[in-house]
């Protein structure tokens, strides 16, 4: 089994339906994260959850909602989203290092989504 | 806000020749990653520097992390169409509960031509 696994690979949904990412990660890390990737800018860190609690929320709109039932598992709900929002959507875990700053990020191959 | 400039933004590149990615900002890292994303896949991390001044090398990839710990470069020496792929850095705060929150560069975009 690969590191991080996110499914659906790819994605294409209407403005108003509902629909999940999911990451599963095989590592044994304690933090998880949802990151945004578009053409052209930066990586946007979305959510950050250490130890199954959400510690950061970076200001995403409300159409985006995390879930993490176990630290192995990360969900990412999707509701009326806009095609802005059309992106590479990429999970990540690391081992959290406490008052120590961010240790290794392993990726997710990440799920390609387009909204129509 | 913490900014990663990255340049060049796009490169393409005879097999065989050398080239380098800068990584500046004016804000100071307690450390900086250096991730290579090849296309359909996700990023992996490549290298992490942590002094200022510090060089690691991995085959034919050097990185430097500047002295004041603002600034690192990405040099490759006969690159090959294997390097080929998306190249970001991202610079860490480091301590408290700044875990995760990495700011990342808007990448360089290699082509290694054969």
């Amino acid at each position: 089994e690969t590191g991080v696994t996110q499914t659906p690979r790819h994605l294409v949904m209407g403005m108003t339906n509902k629909k999940s990412l999911k990451c599963e990660q095989h590592l044994g890390h304690n933090a998880m994260y949802w990151y945004k990737q578009s053409a052209k800018k930066p990586l946007e860190l979305m959510f950050v959850y250490n130890f199954k609690e959400q510690t950061e929320n970076n200001s995403v709109p409300s159409r985006f909602s995390p879930e993490c039932p176990n630290s192995s598992h990360l969900f990412l709900h999707l509701h009326t989203l806009q095609p802005e929002d059309s992106a590479l959507y990429l999970c990540a875990s690391s081992q959290d290092r406490r008052g120590m700053g961010t240790g290794e990020l392993f990726f997710g191959e990440g799920s390609r989504l387009t909204v129509l | 806000t913490q900014l990663l400039e990255q340049s060049p933004q796009f490169l393409s590149i005879q097999e065989g020749e050398n080239l380098t990615v800068y990584c500046n900002s004016s804000s100071v890292f307690s450390s900086l990653q250096w991730y290579r994303q090849e296309p359909g896949e996700g990023p992996v991390l490549l290298v992490t520097v942590v002094t200022g001044g510090e060089v690691k090398k991995l085959k034919r990839l050097t990185f430097q992390f500047g002295d004041a710990r603002k600034d690192s470069s990405l040099h490759i020496t006969a690159a090959q169409p294997g390097d080929t792929g998306l190249y970001l850095c991202a610079g860490d705060s480091g301590g408290g509960t700044s875990y995760g929150k990495l700011t990342f560069g808007q990448g360089t975009i290699l082509t290694v031509h054969p």
